[in-house]
């Protein structure tokens, strides 16, 4: 299967949580990543989560890693629609240089 | 975050000619940069890692005599297509590496759109 895995959709309220799942293959990984995309942009850096760590809070975002089970999840407090893009998870190998992307959550914005 | 630029944003180009994109790290100094290509709604396509002083890295099915790749100096790297085609039409992001402490991260460029009439 794939390196990266998310759902490729969330819809969501303005003002509610979204929530977006990432599962990962390395065990070994030593960084993760949570990026932004906004249509015909590059990628913005949002957040990242050293292996070691459960939990990174920064604003309105929120990221959980569970290692065990390989699942890496970004939390947005009150989204707003300035949120609306593309949101890609991402693994750095415990081997080389190379960061492993998945394939990027559209997220849309009810009002 | 740390900055990267690419120039230019968009480029149209008539098939067959060659085309050079650039990529600069603004405020820090990056001996690995990566370009990449992303066809519309899908992921990021890694094609090569280039590395400051050496010869770049080609994923597996990248042409390295189609991608030319040149990291001259610590702040940029340049993609050049020759002899371009139809097909080589698509958006192309390069990175940056920054390795900071215990951070290790790539800092994204806006990217570039390459058409080719």
């Amino acid at each position: 299967g794939e390196d990266v895995e998310q759902s490729l959709f969330l819809s969501v309220r303005e003002g509610d949580s979204s929530v977006i799942n990432c599962t990962y293959t390395d065990s070994s990984s030593t960084y993760l990543y949570w990026y932004k995309q906004e249509p015909g942009a590059g990628l913005q850096l949002l957040t990242y989560i050293f292996s070691n760590m459960d939990m990174k809070q920064d604003q309105r975002l929120t990221v959980l890693l569970n290692k065990k089970d390989k699942h890496l999840s970004l939390r947005i407090a009150d989204t707003q629609t300035g949120d609306s893009a593309i949101y890609f998870c991402a693994e750095k190998k415990s081997v080389g240089d190379k960061i492993i992307f998945g394939k990027g959550t559209r997220l849309h914005i009810l009002p | 975050g740390a900055v990267v630029s690419q120039h230019p944003s968009r480029v149209i180009c008539k098939s067959g000619t060659s085309v050079k994109i650039e990529c600069r790290s603004l405020d820090f100094q990056a001996t690995t940069m990566f370009w990449y290509r992303q066809f519309p709604k899908q992921s990021l396509m890694l094609m090569a890692t280039s590395n400051e002083g050496s010869k770049a890295t080609y994923e597996q099915g990248v042409e390295k005599d189609k991608f030319l790749i040149n990291h001259a100096s610590l702040t940029l790297s340049t993609l050049t297509v020759t002899s371009a085609h139809p097909e080589d039409s698509s958006f192309y992001i390069c990175s940056a590496r920054q390795t900071s402490g215990r951070a290790d991260t790539q800092y994204f460029g806006p990217g570039t759109r390459l058409t080719v009439l």
